[in-house]
């Protein structure tokens, strides 16, 4: 089955600055990869995600790139600021096949 | 918005005792996944259901858990006896079913259980 490998686990950042979170997948079949963000007490709740025939996109402040050949891809913030902070999880899915990343926690300090 | 409903929120049962979980995913949804979740990590698939089948319990310890949802709709997760390991939040997400393309999960409040 699919194994989705999620790095760092934790990661502090100065408000403004920028955060990347990287993850690979083993299943070359997969083809859909959501990315989860998941506030303390809350739900998880998808931020971002991107198919396997588009290489990058991006929505305002976050953007998120695929490369397929290696079996990675990585979520990218922006001006990071203090409401970013949260635990971000990546899947990797194919035929609602999903499967998710261990997590990485996200501080930013204002 | 449809959401999916979880309950209960909270649960705190002794060891050895038998404790149950329901879901009911966004109506029309035909993909339910129970994931256990430790404090700080990842979603842990436990079970998937397509409709009323299982098509992946190879995570799900058998010997005291078990998943079902008899009509393809809502879903009852049970473990029968509680250990301490078991304390963790218990989420349980739905996925429509299109044809040639996945799509987003969308996960309840979850039940967080603890185990005395």
């Amino acid at each position: 089955g699919e194994n989705v490998e999620q790095h760092p686990s934790t990661l502090s950042v100065q408000e403004g600055d920028s955060a990347v979170i990287k993850c690979t997948y083993s299943d070359s079949a997969s083809n859909y990869f959501p990315w989860y963000k998941q506030e303390l007490g809350k739900r998880p709740q998808l931020i971002i995600d991107i198919r396997s025939n588009v290489g990058e996109k991006k929505d305002q402040r976050i953007a998120v790139t695929l490369n397929k050949t290696a079996k990675h891809f990585s979520l990218h913030i922006t001006e990071t600021q203090p409401e970013d902070s949260a635990v971000y999880f990546c899947a990797a899915s194919q035929g609602n096949d999903m499967r998710f990343g261990a997590g990485t926690r996200l501080t930013v300090k204002p | 918005e449809a959401e999916v409903a979880q309950s209960p929120r909270y649960k705190i049962t002794e060891k050895s005792q038998a404790v149950a979980f329901w879901c009911d995913p966004i109506s029309g949804h035909a993909t339910l996944y129970w994931y256990r979740q430790i404090l700080g990590q990842g979603p842990e698939l436990l079970v998937q259901f397509q409709d009323e089948s299982v098509v992946d319990d190879s995570q799900l310890p058998k010997d005291r858990f078990s998943a079902e949802r008899l009509k393809g709709v809502d879903s009852t997760l049970k473990i029968q006896p509680a250990e301490l390991g078991d304390s963790a939040m218990y989420l349980c997400a739905s996925q429509p079913r299109l044809r040639g393309a996945d799509t987003e999960a969308f996960f309840g409040q979850g039940t967080r259980l603890t185990v005395v």
